[in-house]
Parts: structure tokens; sequence; C-alpha cells
């Protein structure tokens, strides 16, 4: 068990709809991590976060947003849906912003969009 | 601009043999970061191993290995002895300083242990 926390593990929804993903990071980790893992992108960098604040942005599809709250928890916000969408979400968590130290990978969410 | 490679897509061994896992990587930068990710079947993505590019000495761990080597801009991975366990998807990673921490990762090496 990494720390890191996912929820939900599975959503099932449909083309055009809107869609949170949840994480909260290990205790002490104030840098949070968005990555997508699908079979044609394999594992994809999207989006960081640093106590609050974004730090790095990667292949983020404008149609998505994230956030960092004030209690470190992120939250990844997934509109219009397409089928391609369908991905299984990581949510990784490290204790500083550089990539100094490993990133501890939530059980990720697998979103299928129908 | 920085990339991984593992040209392995796929591997299968029996158990007890010893197996090496490719990665090559490319960056610019002076300091950046290793790592080793492991897949199971499950879905989880487990952290194996930590590398900046200062340190050059091979790393052991129980039965896993890395070979570290600037000069071929390689960083494999070898399990000796392999046990059904092992059975995963491996990820080799990249970061850069000054890149926010974000990994870019190969597109994995999905090995095989049979009993």
């Amino acid at each position: 068990d990494s720390g890191v926390t996912q929820t939900p593990k599975h959503l099932i929804t449909a083309t055009g709809q809107r869609v949170t993903l949840r994480c909260s990071p290990r205790s002490g980790d104030l840098s949070v991590y968005w990555y997508q893992q699908s079979l044609d992108q394999g594992l994809q960098f999207l989006i960081q976060y640093y106590n609050g604040e974004e730090r790095a942005k990667g292949n983020i599809l404008e149609r998505f947003s994230a956030q960092q709250f004030p209690d470190l928890h992120s939250e990844l916000n997934l509109s219009s849906l397409e089928l391609g969408d369908s991905a299984l979400y990581f949510c990784a968590s490290s204790v500083e912003p550089q990539g100094l130290y490993e990133q501890y990978f939530g059980p990720g969410t697998r979103l299928t969009v129908t | 601009a920085q990339k991984v490679t593992q040209a392995q897509t796929e591997i299968s061994v029996v158990e007890k043999e010893d197996v090496t896992l490719d990665c090559v990587y490319e960056t610019r930068d002076t300091t950046y970061y290793l790592f080793w990710y492991k897949q199971p079947p499950s879905g989880e993505l487990v952290f194996l191993i930590r590398r900046n590019s200062f340190d050059e000495q091979n790393e052991i761990s129980g039965r896993y290995s890395w070979n570290f080597q600037k000069s071929t801009s390689s960083f494999n991975f070898t399990i000796t002895a392999s046990q059904v366990v092992d059975s995963a998807v491996y990820f080799c990673a990249l970061s850069e300083l000054g890149q926010g921490g974000k990994l870019i990762f190969g597109q994995g090496t999905e090995l095989s242990v049979k009993p």
C-alpha cells in the first residue's frame, strides 16, 4: 500500500458527461501528479500541483482541469467526455516538487466512456 | 527532447532464469533521475528504484540489480532467478531537474515468468 488513495476505483459514464476523480496524497507529501495510462499513448503525465499551486503541465486536454485543495487532496475534472478518454488515471505524490524524490502512485481510477 | 525507450515489448522466461530488461534514455540535462516501476496484473504502479545522474554505482536489492551506464545512456534492470510473482509490466522512467518532477515513461516491458 503506497499510502496514496484514489476514488472511485471504477467509473463508467457516457460520452459528453463530466466526471471528477479524487486523490489523497501520502501523509506529508505536498506534491501531487496526475497521469493517464491508455493502450495507445502509454503512461503520460498530465499535470502537477505543489502545495495548492499548479507547477507543471503536460499533454492535458483543455477539457480536463485539476486543482489541489488546502488539505492537499486533489481532483481531476474531465468534461465533454469522448470514447478516447477511456483510460486508467493515476495520481502520484511526492514530498517535494522537483523530482528529487520518488513518486508513489495510487491504485488508479479506471474510466470507461461508452 | 527527453525520451525513454524500452525496446523489449514482451519477454517470456521460465522460472529460475535470469532476465534483463533494457532501458535507454535521451536527455540534454546533466542532472536527471531514472526510475523503475513495476505494474503487476492488479494494476497499481510500484516504485522499485531511483537513481540520480551523478551516481553510476550499480545497485543490488535481493534478486534485483540495476546497471546504470551514462556512456550508453542505459539503465538496465536484471532479475536473478526469476519467480512467477515477478510477472508484471516493468516501466523505466526519467525526470529532469527543473521540469517539475514529471516522469517520462517508456512503453513498458511485459515480463511473463512461467513455472
